[in-house]
């Protein structure tokens, strides 16, 4: 079973941002938090990883929980192109249902 | 441009038939994993290879096979075992299987049994 648990969805405007949050309290010092996302019949695209410290790429920003027990993906500015279903996975590569996260117009 | 190739796209079998399902990458990555994928479900792990010619079991193997004789080839056998072999397959690969590298997914297979 995945370690991690996340809302099942999300609604979200746009052009603006979006949180979504992740439960992991049982991760373990070495894992890495990593975030995917997936569109319709298509595979997971990366999206960001981490492991103690905030991370910012040109996709998101990650931010960890000093306990590390939780992480926030951030989408600074949702477009349509982000409406996606958004996996939060430890080391394990143990996939939950992830978030689904609707943008509306 | 390096990537995963899954092919087919669509595959159509019938009942009773074994069926295998090809994945290819040339990102020159260590490890490489299968996934299936049930509708509104997340993705549950089959088999993974850290290795040429080794490989372990994932959550979900039983009527599933595999084999890693080159490093960029990794195919996936759905055995008239598997009870219920129509989803989405989705084939994976990383650098290595320590995990602070990112993974690469293939494009997926969409098999169904009929």
């Amino acid at each position: 079973d995945a370690k991690t648990t996340q809302p099942n969805s999300m609604e979200s405007n746009e052009e603006e941002p979006v949180h979504l949050p992740c439960n992991h309290s049982t991760i373990s010092g070495t894992d890495y938090i990593h975030w995917y996302r997936q569109l319709p019949s298509q595979g997971p695209e990366y999206v960001i990883h981490g492991l103690t410290s905030n991370v910012n790429n040109r996709m998101a920003s990650l931010a960890i929980a000093e306990d590390r027990k939780s992480s926030t993906l951030i989408l600074h500015r949702a477009t349509l192109r982000d409406a996606a279903v958004y996996y939060c996975i430890l080391n394990d590569m143990r996939f939950g249902a992830g978030t689904r996260l609707t943008v509306k117009p | 441009d390096g990537g995963i190739t899954q092919s087919p796209k669509y595959l159509f079998r019938k009942e009773g038939q074994n069926v295998t399902l090809s994945c290819e990458q040339n990102l020159n990555h260590d490890a490489m994993y299968w996934y299936r994928q049930d509708p509104g479900q997340g993705l549950r792990l089959i088999y993974y290879s850290q290795i040429v010619n080794d490989f372990q079991k994932g959550d979900i193997a039983e009527g599933y096979s595999v084999s890693r004789e080159k490093k960029e080839s990794f195919p996936l056998t759905v055995t008239s075992a598997q009870k219920n072999p129509t989803a989405f397959y989705l084939c994976a690969s990383s650098i290595a299987s320590t995990d602070m590298y990112g993974y690469t997914f293939g494009s997926g297979t969409r098999l169904t049994v009929v």
